[in-house]
């Protein structure tokens, strides 16, 4: 049972380059959300989607992209990397019917921007 | 600023007495409230949720208490067990004014139970 599978788990990044974050989920959900999480600090949201096609910006979006072709994919991208996006991402996913307020995160991605 | 506070970073208590886990909100809009626990190097995942129509929601040795006048919220652990030790986040969302998709979160509570 794969559930949000994010990858790559760790990733060592230089100041400007830019890299994206896989995330996939199999359990046919229509909602998708980036989170990221600073030392001590909650989750924040960077990124969501309710559907295919569309995405909106969450709380912290400033320096990430994201699409929603499929519905079992949301890669979020970064563009020019910096200091300040050193942070643990995790992908989720939530069903629209049924689980209510339930999310399901990913495993998490540790990325560090040097 | 922060709608969801929870004031406690850390909390130690002892293998079989109760585990008491605070969280305040001050969005009188959140009508839903989730417990989720993360262990390090893993993803968060669902303990409990309680809907703001009832005051109390119980699941085996976990149980949440809702006291919406006082916008505060409470996970009790009884007995708590050494697999417990993990961080605990609140979370809260408002159902209706479109913005039923997302969570808020509180900056976690790291739980340690003593063997």
């Amino acid at each position: 049972n794969a559930g949000v599978t994010q990858t790559p788990k760790f990733r060592i990044l230089k100041i400007g380059q830019s890299m994206t974050l896989q995330c996939t989920q199999d359990m046919n959900h229509n909602y998708m959300y980036w989170y990221r999480q600073d030392p001590g600090m909650g989750l924040k949201l960077i990124y969501y989607s309710v559907g295919a096609g569309i995405t909106d910006k969450g709380e912290v979006p400033n320096g990430y992209n994201v699409s929603r072709s499929t519905t079992e994919d949301f890669p979020l991208r970064l563009e020019l990397a910096a200091p300040s996006q050193t942070s643990v991402y995790f992908c989720a996913s939530r069903d629209l019917a049924g689980s209510g307020n339930t999310i399901y995160f990913g495993e998490g991605s540790w990325l560090t921007v040097v | 600023d922060q709608q969801v506070k929870q004031n406690s970073p850390s909390l130690s208590v002892q293998e079989g007495r109760i585990s008491i886990l605070n969280c305040d909100y001050t969005n009188s809009m959140f009508d839903y409230f989730l417990w989720y626990k993360k262990y390090p190097a893993e993803g968060p995942t669902f303990l409990i949720s309680i809907s703001s129509i009832k005051d109390k929601n119980e699941d085996g040795r976990f149980t949440v208490f809702l006291n919406k006048s006082a916008k505060h919220l409470s996970l009790h652990i009884v007995p708590s067990q050494p697999g417990d030790s993990a961080v605990y986040f609140c979370a809260a969302s408002a159902r209706s004014g479109g913005s039923n998709y997302k969570l808020t979160f509180g900056k976690g509570t790291l739980l340690t139970v003593n063997p």
